[in-house]
Order: C-alpha cells, then structure tokens, then sequence
C-alpha cells in the first residue's frame, strides 16, 4: 500500500534559520512526488514534482529533492511569509495521489 | 484565469441529512479529484472523475458519492451524515493522465451537528 510519513510534525524556525522538512514514501511505481504548500482556510497550493530519484527543483527559498525512499524540502533563510504547512504526497500505479499529513512550519521574526 | 471554484464555502447540516458539495474546474481540464482533510487523518482520497467517468475511488463508505458532467464540473453526496464527516472537503482539478500537478480549489468547510 502507498504510504507518505512527513516529519517533523511542525517545525518553529527563527527569520533566516534554514532548515529541512522530510517525506518518506513507499510507493508501487512511483509517478511522481508532490509538494504543497497549504494555508490555513485554504486549498493546498502547488510547489513542485519530482519524477525520478537524483531530481531536484527550485523555487525562490524552497528546493526539493528526491531520492528512491524520500524527499527534502530545504527552506534557506526562510521568513515569516514562509510559515504554512507543507504537505507531500506520491502518485504510483494506482493513480491515486496520496498524501501524508503535512509539517506545520512557522517562521518568527 | 479562474482557478478551481467550490460551492459553497461553508455548510451547516444536521445528523441523517445529506449533502451535495459542488466544484467547477480550471477551464480546460477534464479530470476532477475530491479529498476529506481533517486534523487527524489529513488529505484522505475520495474518488476521481475523468469524462464523466469514475477513475478511481478511495477507502470511504458508499454514503460518499459523486459525479462529473460533461463540462466537467463535478458534485459530490454524502447522505445520513454523522458527525465524523464534519471536515474540510476539497476538490482538485487536473488537464487529464497528467503528473504535473493538480490545482486545489478553497474547499467546502462542513460542519455536521
């Protein structure tokens, strides 16, 4: 069975502390790895996939990477603006886009 | 461009009602995909429609239903509520057999007393 286990569960960082969040999968056929980042009364928003081990992708402060049993998502000098959760999930051959239950980030001044 | 639009944001129902929860996708795309986030379980999969069709359906009793017409916006039904379905449901949508990602729509919050 697909599985996604993200740690830590949430993550208190201070304005400029980088840092990296975790997702470990196993999957049947892995597809595609996605990362999201979701704000509080809102639908998750769409980071980045990842297809293949050795991949990574880069967007402002946030790169991701992916290897054949997990992910990293790194946050350098993140700020405040950075705090939501961050949720990952994994598409196999069922298709099915599975999701793990996400690390809550909160970035301090 | 429209993103994914939900209806409504938020509902209030009582125990044994029923519910439709209703999701117009981005213009264009043809695959419609519905998850239960709750505090516990977080993003749990319900079903995908894809021309009007179910693709693929998760691990959730047969209360839960849904539908896609054929411009592809998509209802979902949960009748006899119980207070566990009290969640935020969201809808997301994709071009089709793609895996660059699926746009989420705000959600419906619904809150069964």
């Amino acid at each position: 069975e697909d599985q996604v286990t993200q740690s830590p569960e949430a993550l208190r960082l201070q304005e400029g502390e980088s840092s990296s969040l975790n997702c470990s999968y196993t999957v049947s056929g892995l597809r595609g790895l996605f990362w999201y980042r979701q704000d509080p009364g809102k639908g998750p928003e769409f980071l980045f996939t990842l297809y293949s081990a050795g991949e990574e992708k880069e967007k402002e402060r946030l790169k991701a990477t992916l290897t054949k049993k997990e992910s990293f998502l790194h946050i350098t000098a993140p700020k405040p603006e950075d705090s939501a959760t961050y949720l990952c999930a994994v598409q196999g051959n069922t298709d099915k886009l599975i999701f793990g239950t996400g690390t809550r980030l909160q970035v301090f001044p | 461009k429209a993103g994914v639009t939900q209806t409504p944001r938020y509902l209030i129902k009582t125990r044994g009602q029923q519910v439709t929860l209703s999701c117009s996708p981005i213009s264009g795309h043809r695959s419609v995909s519905w998850y239960q986030q709750t505090p516990g379980q977080g993003l749990q999969f319900l079903f995908e429609y894809f021309s009007e069709t179910q693709r693929n359906k998760g691990n959730f009793p047969g209360r839960f239903s849904g539908r896609q017409f054929s411009n592809s916006r998509s209802e979902m039904n949960v009748s006899t509520l119980e207070l566990g379905d009290s969640a935020l449901y969201l809808c997301a949508s994709s071009q089709g057999r793609t895996f660059h990602g699926y746009t989420f729509g705000s959600g419906t919050r619904l809150t069964v007393v």
